[in-house]
């Protein structure tokens, strides 16, 4: 089984600055998916950005990044110039084969 | 493309009674569902993955013959809460895995919630 966790259950930042919300995971498989999915109020989950194991370059998905550290199973997501869209909960989440694992979620206010 | 529906959005039952929650993949055919409960400000659990044309498989501590699970097709899976009790009351999330489609992407619906009065 795999394991994520997100040591950050709230954070905020201000509108039009840059966050990093943190994700660590644990498996012994060699082939994985990391993700980050972002859960607004309305509850609809929405794909953030996804990352594969076997590729060492950053995912980028315009204002949002990760910082993939294969060997510290660190999956950190920064954001940039944080908008007031962006406030919601934050998932992060890993894959192989035929089941997702999440982490508890870190709750992200951006202020304005 | 890839949109996943639910059915209801929301629903108010008694105590006692059954509820079935419908999840449909609107644009491809889904392979595999998922179902997932949700409570307030928690992580999402998976409860059980279903493929089309077979039987569900459960998550350890999930009830099987309180959630029953149904996959009668590529389209849609239901999932059917049985003698319904408060402490069911959660947001019910399914999501879907399609024909064609990456093996690690799979799809949201817009979630359900049940309130169990």
């Amino acid at each position: 089984a795999q394991t994520v966790t997100q040591s950050q259950p709230e954070m905020s930042v201000q509108e039009a600055e840059t966050v990093t919300l943190s994700c660590t995971y644990d498996t012994s498989e060699n082939n994985y998916y990391l993700f980050w999915y972002k859960q607004p109020p309305s509850r609809q989950m929405i794909l953030v950005i996804r990352q594969e194991a076997y590729k060492q370059q950053n995912a980028t998905e315009n204002r949002f990044s990760v910082n993939f550290q294969k060997a510290a199973k660190s999956f950190s997501l920064k954001i940039s110039d944080s908008q007031l869209g962006d406030t919601a909960m934050y998932f992060c989440a890993s894959s192989s084969g035929n089941q997702f694992y999440f982490g508890t979620g870190t709750s992200l206010t951006v202020i304005p | 493309g890839a949109v996943v529906s639910q059915h209801p959005s929301r629903v108010i039952c008694k105590s006692g009674t059954s509820v079935k929650i419908e999840c449909r993949s609107l644009d491809f055919q889904a392979t595999t569902m998922f179902w997932y409960r949700q409570f307030p400000k928690q992580s999402l659990m998976l409860m059980a993955t279903s493929n089309e044309g077979s039987k569900a498989t459960y998550e350890q501590g999930v009830e099987k013959d309180k959630f029953l699970i149904n996959h009668a097709s590529l389209t849609l899976s239901t999932l059917t809460v049985t003698s319904a009790h408060p402490e069911d009351s959660s947001f019910y999330i399914c999501s879907a895995r399609g024909v064609g489609h990456p093996f690690y992407e799979q799809y949201f619906g817009p979630g359900t919630r049940l309130t169990v009065t």
